[in-house]
């Protein structure tokens, strides 16, 4: 098992390009979500999907946009970039929701940088 | 608005030495606390505490949950330099999102 992949591991974005954080797990979890983690603020959670094709809101949804067509795949896009998202990005993924008795596992993270 | 409060925001140790981070929490119908240790890279799983286990131990380190005073900490004892790194406490609530406190930066000295 690749268990949680996300690609690209960096990225360099000008202000108003729009990009898309692929993320993948092989481990058929229904829960995944994504995280931006900005220095001495520890994870911060974007949006979340409990399924293929429901997605919800976390704490800091704007200016990001996701969808959920497969269980496997989870990508997060950027809509038009500003340097407010410069970060780095976590994709997760658990069997069910985190907060009961499923762990949840982390991909390497992506680090994006918008100039 | 779930959340979850760390302290302290770093703390530096000498090896050896044992130390206690602290998490304190205000959740809607708590289902969980989850520690997890940061290194240059992606969190890794330490510990989950729920109402039905409030105490976990593995190795040197150790975690105990208060569901009534509402927070948790995290020892580690006789500390080594690998035990430098980020520390974070998640809590799970009703609405299933985990919501993170901002992280103990633990450094471990020579």
């Amino acid at each position: 098992n690749a268990g949680v992949t996300q690609t690209p591991k960096f990225q360099v974005l000008k202000t108003g390009q729009s990009m898309t954080l692929q993320c993948a797990q092989d481990m058929n979890h229904e829960y995944m979500s994504w995280y931006r983690q900005d220095p001495g603020m520890g994870l911060r959670l974007i949006h979340y999907s409990v399924g293929a094709g429901i997605t919800d809101q976390g704490e800091v949804p704007n200016g990001y946009n996701v969808s959920r067509s497969t269980t496997e795949d989870f990508p997060l896009r950027l809509l038009s970039a500003a340097p407010s998202q410069t970060s780095v990005y976590f994709c997760a993924s658990s069997y069910s929701y985190p907060s009961g008795s499923y762990e949840q596992y982390f991909g390497p993270g992506t680090r994006l940088t918008v100039t | 608005e779930d959340k979850v409060v760390q302290s302290p925001l770093s703390l530096v140790v000498h090896e050896g030495d044992t130390v206690t981070l602290n998490c304190s929490y205000e959740v809607t119908n708590f289902r969980s606390l989850l520690w997890y240790k940061q290194e240059k890279k992606a969190p890794t799983f330490l510990f989950m505490l729920t109402s039905s286990g409030i105490e976990k131990k593995s190795g040197r380190l150790s975690s105990i949950l208060d569901k009534k005073e509402l927070f948790s900490i995290l020892n580690i004892t006789a500390t080594q330099t690998g035990d430098s790194a980020i520390y974070l406490c998640a809590v799970g609530g009703s609405n299933y999102k985990l919501t993170f406190g901002k992280g103990t930066l633990l450094t471990v000295n020579p």
